[in-house]
């Protein structure tokens, strides 16, 4: 089974510059979390969306950050302008929410670098 | 100045003993909970969920415990291997959750001496 897939895996980027960050979800899940993971906070919820609308947004840092989800498979979190300090790990996970008590389940992260 | 950052709590144990991984959580209505194991350069990934009408759940080699009445969760490795070693969180959801959030500890790193 195809899990969480991100893309790239790896971006280093001149500060000032757009990133955009990608994820598809698991086929068939319906709940879509992105998240930030720094040695500095740990890991952190920035958004989350339910059947592509987004839930809640409060986690994400300043409006230079912004997510979509277009579509049931593809999701989107775009940085403009970036920062050194937005250098992280992000992830994106997925989780079936018919009902709670479901896992979500993570890719293996975009490493940003932001010089 | 000199960066700060999240102090991980570290267990070193010797491989072939066994390990137990602490976690503590603050709602008495956490309802679900699970562990998710993170290697280096990956994604947390799921190793076992126990809900909150069980105190105990057993996978292969792991086995999780739950203890509601002092709101303490933890993960019990038997027969630790160079393969477990790894950052552990424990994660767990409140109700009503619709949309499977979950709040995530900061971790615990485990590393195995052989």
């Amino acid at each position: 089974d195809a899990g969480v897939i991100q893309s790239p895996r790896h971006e280093v980027t001149e500060m000032g510059q757009e990133v955009t960050l990608r994820c598809k979800p698991i086929s068939g899940h319906n709940s879509l979390f992105w998240y930030r993971q720094t040695m500095m906070r740990g890991l952190e919820l920035l958004i989350y969306f339910n059947n592509n609308v987004p839930i809640d947004d409060s986690g994400m840092p300043e409006d230079r950050f912004s997510a979509k989800m277009p579509n049931a498979s593809f999701s989107t979190l775009k940085i403009q302008p970036s920062e050194p300090r937005d250098s992280a790990v992000y992830f994106c996970a997925s989780a079936a929410a018919t009902g709670s008590n479901q896992p979500q389940h993570f890719g293996d992260g975009t490493r940003l670098s932001i010089l | 100045g000199e960066s700060v950052g999240l102090h991980l709590p570290t267990l070193s144990v010797q491989e072939g003993d066994n390990s137990i991984i602490n976690c503590a959580y603050s709602n008495s209505a956490s309802d679900y909970f699970i562990w998710y194991k993170q290697e280096s350069g990956k994604g947390p990934q799921f190793i076992i969920d126990i809900r909150s009408n069980m105190d105990k759940r057993q996978g292969q080699r792991v086995t999780v415990l739950l203890n509601k009445t002092v709101k303490h969760l933890s993960l019990q490795i038997a027969a630790t291997q160079p393969g477990d070693s790894a950052v552990y969180f424990c994660a767990h959801e409140l109700p009503p959750n619709n949309f499977n959030k979950f709040y995530f500890g900061s971790g615990t790193k485990l590393n195995v001496k052989p």
